[in-house]
């Protein structure tokens, strides 16, 4: 059971354009949320978060939206720069009494930036 | 400061061996997860260590296994190896805390025959 779904598993975008990447979760108890990107033949690198107790948070030129009633949040890349092709997962965390947790991360999509 | 580091980077085995893959996590962070990541499954959670004791796991088989030393450094294992066993296995250190961001190492890129 797929607890974290990015349902694109790829999406071509033109430079400098909006590119905005979807993720959907299940779990309601969810409450931080990520974002990783990454290259081939490398680990993921963290882009940015989100907790459950805001619905937008915004670095740079990349901003995460979380919808809490849909379980949606997105990522959008505003101008997408041909740099930003790679594997982009979404990751969901839920805090329990005891104070651990483990992250849940989406399939991935694979962005591709054109120029 | 040094990221974190993986070793073997690449390794091929073959079915009914078993496979030890090692991760050096950040200097100072005491939380280390592993992840196996497929074409189409994503990054599947294995388990986490922190402060030598597995504080999660993940739904995977008996077969995998990991420990943590006193420095941090984490081990995992996998007995018995079968052909669906092959995958890219990474490993992430964090602080570990919730919300703390977690660093990932390049990945031990593992191939059963």
């Amino acid at each position: 059971d797929q607890q974290v779904k990015q349902n694109s598993p790829s999406l071509s975008v033109q430079e400098g354009r909006i590119s905005i990447l979807n993720c959907d979760y299940t779990n309601s108890m969810f409450d931080y949320f990520l974002w990783y990107k990454k290259y081939p033949a490398e680990g993921p690198t963290f882009l940015i978060s989100i907790s459950s107790i805001k619905d937008k948070n915004e670095d740079g030129r990349f901003t995460v939206f979380l919808n809490k009633s849909a379980k949606h949040l997105s990522l959008h890349i505003v101008p997408s720069q041909p740099g930003d092709s790679a594997v982009y997962f979404c990751a969901a965390s839920a805090g329990s009494p005891t104070g651990t947790y483990k992250y849940i991360f989406g399939t991935g999509t694979r962005l591709k930036v054109l120029a | 400061k040094a990221g974190v580091t993986q070793t073997p980077r690449y390794l091929i085995k073959t079915r009914g061996q078993q496979v030890t893959l090692s991760c050096s996590p950040i200097s100072g962070h005491r939380s280390v997860s592993w992840y196996q990541q497929t074409p189409g499954q994503g990054l599947q959670f294995l388990f986490e260590y922190f402060s030598e004791t597995q504080r999660n796991k993940g739904n995977f088989p008996g077969r995998f296994s990991g420990r943590q030393f006193s420095n941090s450094r984490s081990e995992m294992n996998v007995s018995t190896l079968e052909l669906g066993d092959s995958a890219l296995y990474l490993c992430a250190s964090s602080l570990g805390d919730l919300g703390d961001e977690q660093y990932f190492g390049p990945g031990t890129r593992l191939t059963v025959t």
